[in-house]
């Protein structure tokens, strides 16, 4: 069966841009898999940052940012703050009505 | 303000059943897909399954296809998660989240329910 794939964990200073990116074990994600992306504290319900690729969700700063690089999805972070320190999470639509989420990546910001 | 507040967590022995109920304010439930999603303590999250508006259509995770069905009370405003032949496995804090489809984003989330399955 077909796993979405994320870096487990993720370091960047504050300020920095880091790129994470959601991909498939078996072929290339595209925008036919409506990549989302939710950041999550511990404790704390997931939030959502990004749908259908590239559309920010109501309220999210536009130092978020998601796209398809190469044969993933990614989620860009521009200027990265301490608060932005989380776990982050895609989720692909593998069809069928069946979506799958990544193991999430765990960003440290220091 | 759009609220989903689940409510039923228990714990529970393997191979026990439970009903978990998740409570739409704000917004007509019938308007919407609904979705449940779990994270085992520690872990990431899972996607469980989504139903229909008006339920005509449900999907399941490969985990959970067969032992846990979703349903709606859209005149309550209240979604449902029916978990029965219980594993381990299946401990985690349960998510209600809505699902606004076009455009395929889940919009709002619950603060969760936590189930234990254990002896």
């Amino acid at each position: 069966q077909t796993v979405v794939t994320q870096e487990p964990s993720f370091s960047v200073s504050p300020g920095g841009t880091v790129t994470l990116t959601c991909g498939l074990t078996s072929g290339s994600v595209s925008t036919h898999y409506y990549p989302n992306w939710y950041q999550q504290t511990p404790g704390q319900a997931p939030r959502t940052l990004i749908y259908s690729t590239n559309i920010r969700s109501s309220g999210v700063p536009d130092r978020f940012s998601g796209s398809i690089l190469g044969n993933k999805a990614a989620l860009t972070i521009t200027g990265a703050q301490a608060d932005d320190e989380s776990d982050y999470y895609c989720l692909l639509h593998m069809g069928g009505g069946i979506w799958m989420f990544g193991g999430g990546t765990k960003l440290t910001v220091l | 303000e759009v609220q989903l507040v689940e409510s039923g967590g228990a714990l529970v022995q393997p191979g026990g059943s439970l009903i978990l109920s998740c409570a739409a304010s704000g917004f007509a439930l019938g308007t919407y897909w609904m979705s449940w999603v779990r994270q085992a303590p520690g872990k990431g999250l899972e996607w469980v399954g989504n139903i229909k508006q008006d339920g005509s259509e449900k999907y399941y995770a490969d985990s959970v296809k067969g032992r846990f069905t979703i349903s709606r009370d859209n005149a309550k405003n209240s979604l449902y998660l029916q978990m029965s032949s219980l594993r381990v496995e299946d401990t985690a804090v349960y998510y209600c989240a809505r699902y606004s489809s076009p455009p395929r984003n889940y919009d709002c989330w619950g603060q969760g329910t936590l189930v234990t399955v254990s002896s």
